[in-house]
């Protein structure tokens, strides 16, 4: 079955600080590997997503992921992190017929000031 | 367009009461996904529906949950009798077929407490 993995429960850095969030996926193809990020108290919005092409994909608000097929990993990285950016972050892989989101466990993502 | 909309945004009832959630899709999605996320086990897809009809309630968690789309622009999501292992917050995303990307929108979720 298809999972997603993020390693990381939760993330400290200093505001300008760069920022690596780690997800693994496990899928028999070629998969489409999508990050959210979640606010407090708030839905849940793309950041980005990947589905064939160019492995390092950008994204809304500075964030950029980097596909590696040799690692089974999607990473989200920004160079530059904001004190807006503390939020919760999702890494999930599109599964099963109605290609339906299967999430990561999330990684909640602090900004020191 | 608006967004995928649920109501209501929060949601407090006492043990046994009857809870009903309601969502909206987006105008001329034809797919509509309802997840819970809990602390203990994340994000879990309950249910999806496809042209109104439901395709795969698996991740249903038990018969006092029930879920319907009477029209292509509504769905709801019952429990009854709610617990307070039921506590979470439910999101409901839409999507539209054929399309490349398989996006899910989501709604702003709806916060359930119940005591």
């Amino acid at each position: 079955a298809q999972s997603v993995t993020q390693p990381d429960i939760h993330i400290t850095v200093s505001e300008g600080a760069s920022l690596e969030l780690r997800c693994n996926y496990s899928y028999g193809a070629t998969p489409y590997l999508f990050w959210y990020v979640q606010s407090p108290g708030q839905g849940l919005q793309l950041l980005l997503k990947y589905f064939s092409g160019d492995t390092l994909v950008q994204g809304i608000k500075g964030f950029e992921a980097e596909f590696k097929r040799s690692q089974s990993s999607f990473n989200l990285r920004k160079p530059s992190v904001h004190w807006s950016d503390a939020a919760e972050y999702f890494c999930a892989v599109l599964s099963g017929s109605a290609r339906q989101l299967t999430f990561g466990s999330g990684t909640q993502l602090t900004v020191l000031p | 367009d608006a967004g995928v909309i649920q109501s209501p945004r929060h949601e407090v009832t006492e043990m046994g009461q009857e809870v009903t959630l309601r969502c909206k899709p987006i105008s001329g999605h034809d797919y509509l996904f309802w997840y819970r996320q809990t602390m203990m086990r994340g994000l879990e897809l309950l249910i999806y529906f496809n042209n109104n009809v439901p395709i795969d309630d698996s991740g249903m968690p038990e018969d006092r949950f029930s879920a319907k789309m009477p029209n292509a622009s509504f769905s709801t999501l019952k429990i009854q009798p709610s617990e307070p292992r039921d506590s979470a917050v439910y999101f409901c995303a839409s999507r539209i077929s054929g399309s490349s990307y398989n996006e899910q929108f989501f709604g702003p979720g709806t916060r359930l407490t119940v005591l």
